[in-house]
């Protein structure tokens, strides 16, 4: 069985400083770890995805995570936030092969908010 | 624009009707899946469906919940005999091939019932 844990359900950061979302997860196989954003009243929009190879993977609108295997972790960050990153973010884990490789299991959400 | 389209885009319903939720897969996608999000709380999967085949429905309710994907047409997401429970957003996710990732999500239909 997978799951995952979002670190803080809601996170607020000041424009322009470092922006960073826990994510850990548990799987019996090897995973496939995700980032989506979702803002209000809209559906979700994948923001960047682990499968294999390179840990450290690069996203849209700057955003990058590290799959860290020994920490089985998937922590999401940003240098310098922007307005317009404030959305609800969600970390996904889906197992890379087996019969359930379809299903994706989410965290409960990080709300982050950005101050002027 | 050939994303995943869902309709409607909010449905409001009265306990005791029946709630018909929409969804057409992107093109050249013959996979689709549903995801229910409760407030405050992650999408959790429902059902995964093939052209006029239920592959999974691990996440579906036993009773008023049943899904369809037909030869022709969308997915149905159906819910017979709304309760105040049932209030929530679902969502739907497409895929070209089983188990391929990413999924491509609509922009969900959210389920007020009175």
């Amino acid at each position: 069985a997978q799951s995952v844990t979002q670190l803080g359900s809601h996170v607020s950061v000041s424009e322009g400083a470092l922006v960073l979302l826990r994510c850990n997860y548990s799987s019996s196989v090897p995973p496939y770890l995700f980032w989506y954003v979702q803002y209000p009243n809209q559906g979700l929009q994948l923001l960047l995805k682990y499968t294999t190879g390179a840990t450290l993977v690069k996203g849209i609108n700057g955003f990058e995570a590290e799959f860290k295997k020994s920490e089985t972790s998937f922590h999401l960050t940003k240098p310098s936030a922007h307005m317009s990153d404030a959305a609800e973010y969600f970390c996904a884990v889906s197992e890379s092969s087996g019969g359930s490789n379809y299903k994706l299991t989410f965290g409960k959400g990080t709300l982050l908010t950005v101050n002027p | 624009n050939a994303g995943v389209m869902q309709n409607p885009r909010h449905l409001v319903r009265r306990r005791g009707q029946e709630a018909r939720l929409r969804c057409s897969p992107m093109k050249g996608h013959s996979h689709v899946y549903w995801y229910r999000q409760l407030p405050e709380e992650g999408l959790k999967f429902m059902v995964y469906l093939q052209k006029e085949n239920i592959i999974d429905e691990s996440g579906m309710p036993k009773e008023r919940f049943s899904a369809e994907f037909p030869k022709e047409g969308p997915s149905i997401l159906r819910i017979q005999q709304v309760v105040r429970g049932d209030s929530a957003a679902y969502f739907c996710a497409s895929s070209p091939l089983p188990g391929r990732q990413p999924q491509h999500f609509g922009d969900g239909t959210r389920l007020s019932i009175l």
